[in-house]
């Protein structure tokens, strides 16, 4: 079966250190979400792209995320410096457009500490 | 400000205890709503989706509903296999591709 990928599974890092997390979308579909998700405020959209263009980013901190998609099968999201309170699930999505709405697919996320 | 409300934030049953959560919503202009399952470790996993008010999918045990306010799924005579996190998001009317979730509903099925 076809699935999101992400990379890694879990990080823990330590304050003002830089991560990069890692998503391979499922082949063909060619939207891409990155959410946020806190015991706290649930499931945040941070950012997303179609046709590896971003279409918005105002969920981020700009400051200190980024997020871009060099290719068609790479999304990276990235914290610079990373701060305690960015503790979370990260999760990447990919998009299949169907009845003119996207259904999406989720991978298992990265479980990402910062002490 | 679209706004996505689940309730109630938690819901134990017993296994064949039939019942419903809600998903109210406040959107310029619903495009879809949809409905999705998380377990623990896991990321969301596609249920259903709902275009129109009066429209109902079913899938098992599972019925959603939708009227212009809210959505309902509905659980009939469930089993511990049912239970999980139950994430309601919709898709503004904007003309862009923002879902929006709600907070969940994690539901106990007691053996």
């Amino acid at each position: 079966d076809a699935r999101v990928t992400q990379t890694p599974r879990h990080k823990v890092t330590e304050m003002g250190q830089e991560v990069t997390m890692r998503c391979q979308p499922i082949l063909g579909h060619n939207t891409v979400f990155w959410y946020r998700q806190t015991m706290m405020q649930g499931l945040e959209l941070l950012a997303y792209f179609r046709n590896r263009a971003p279409l918005d980013d105002s969920g981020m901190p700009k400051d200190r995320f980024s997020a871009e998609m060099p290719d068609a099968t790479l999304a990276t999201l990235k914290i610079q410096p990373s701060e305690p309170r960015d503790s979370a699930v990260y999760f990447c999505a990919s998009g299949l457009r169907t009845g003119g709405v996207e259904k999406l697919f989720f991978g298992s996320g990265t479980q990402l500490s910062v002490l | 400000e679209d706004q996505v409300t689940q309730s109630p934030e938690a819901l134990r049953l017993q296994e064949g205890e039939s019942s419903s959560l809600n998903c109210s919503y406040t959107v310029s202009g619903l495009r879809g709503l949809f409905w999705y399952r998380q377990d623990p470790g896991k990321g969301p996993e596609f249920l259903f989706t709902l275009y129109s008010a009066g429209e109902e999918k079913e899938k098992e045990r599972l019925k959603a509903t939708l009227t212009k306010k809210e959505s309902f799924l509905h659980i009939t005579a469930p089993k511990p296999e049912d239970s999980a996190t139950y994430l309601c998001a919709v898709l503004e009317g904007a003309g862009g591709f923002k879902t929006i979730f709600g907070a969940g509903t994690r539901l106990f099925v007691k053996a």
